[in-house]
C-alpha cells in the first residue's frame, strides 16, 4: 500500500519563502508528483521527481530522497495567487497513472 | 489550450435522480481514464479506472453499481450517479494517462455535483 503525510496547512507571507513537506510509504517507488489545486479547480501539474535531489523550475523547486521516503516543495518569492492547495501524489506501481494523493497542504499567502 | 473537458462544470439535482457526467480528451486517444471525487476540504480520491472497451475497475468501497462508469470510444468516459443522495454531494474530476509520459497526465476542470 501507500501512505502519504502532509502538514495541513500553512501560512506565509507574500515575497517570502515557504517550504512544504511530504513523507511517504510505498511498496514500490515510481515517482513522486506534485500538484497545485486552486479551491473549485482541477489540480494542475507542478513537478515530479524520480531521481534524489533538488529539482528548479522558476519560483517552484522540488526536492526528493527516496531514502528517507520524503520530498519538499519549495515555493520562492511567494505570490497572492500562490494561495491554494499542494497536493503530494504518488503514481501506482501497476497502472502507473493511478495517483494516490496525499491529503493536500492548504497555504495561505498574507500581506 | 485543455486537453480534457468534463461535462457538465456543475449540476443541482434532486436525491434519487441519476447524473451523468461526460469525459472527454480532445487532443489524444485515452484508452485508460481515472474518476476521482473530493470532498470538500479533503484531498482527491480514486473511484475508479476507465477502461475503453473493458468494465470498469473500481477501488475498494466504491460501488460499482452506484456509479456506473462507460468508456465506449477513445476520447469519450461517462460517470453516472444512480439514485443520487446528498453524500454523493462531491467534487468529481477525471484524469487520462499521459499522451507521451508520466509527466503529462492531464485533469479535466471538475463537476460539481450538489444532490438535495
Amino acid at each position: 500500500g501507500q501512505n502519504i503525510d502532509q502538514p495541513t496547512e500553512m501560512t506565509a507571507t507574500e515575497g517570502a519563502i515557504v517550504q512544504i513537506n511530504c513523507t511517504y510509504q510505498t511498496s514500490g517507488f515510481n515517482g513522486l508528483f506534485w500538484y497545485q489545486q486552486h479551491a473549485g479547480e482541477a489540480p494542475t501539474f507542478l513537478s515530479y521527481n524520480v531521481l534524489d535531489g533538488l529539482e528548479e523550475k522558476g519560483r517552484f523547486s522540488s526536492f526528493l530522497s527516496r531514502s528517507k521516503g520524503y520530498s519538499y516543495l519549495l515555493l520562492k518569492e511567494l505570490q497572492m495567487k500562490d494561495s491554494a492547495s499542494y497536493l503530494c501524489a504518488l503514481p501506482g506501481t501497476g497502472t502507473a497513472s493511478k495517483l494516490t494523493f496525499g491529503t493536500g497542504t492548504r497555504l495561505q499567502v498574507t500581506l | 489550450g485543455a486537453v480534457v473537458s468534463q461535462h457538465p462544470s456543475w449540476v443541482i439535482c434532486k436525491s434519487g435522480t441519476s447524473v451523468k457526467i461526460e469525459c472527454r480528451s480532445l487532443d489524444f486517444q485515452a484508452t485508460t481514464m481515472f474518476w476521482y471525487r473530493q470532498f470538500p476540504k479533503q484531498s482527491l480520491m480514486l473511484m475508479a479506472t476507465s477502461n475503453e472497451g473493458s468494465k470498469a475497475t473500481y477501488e475498494q468501497g466504491v460501488e460499482k453499481d452506484k456509479f456506473l462508469i462507460n468508456h465506449a470510444s477513445l476520447t469519450l468516459s461517462t460517470l453516472t450517479v444512480t439514485s443520487a443522495h446528498p453524500e454523493d454531494s462531491s467534487f468529481y474530476i477525471c484524469s487520462t494517462e499521459g499522451a507521451k509520459s508520466q509527466e503529462t497526465q492531464y485533469f479535466g476542470p471538475g463537476t460539481r455535483l450538489l444532490v438535495l
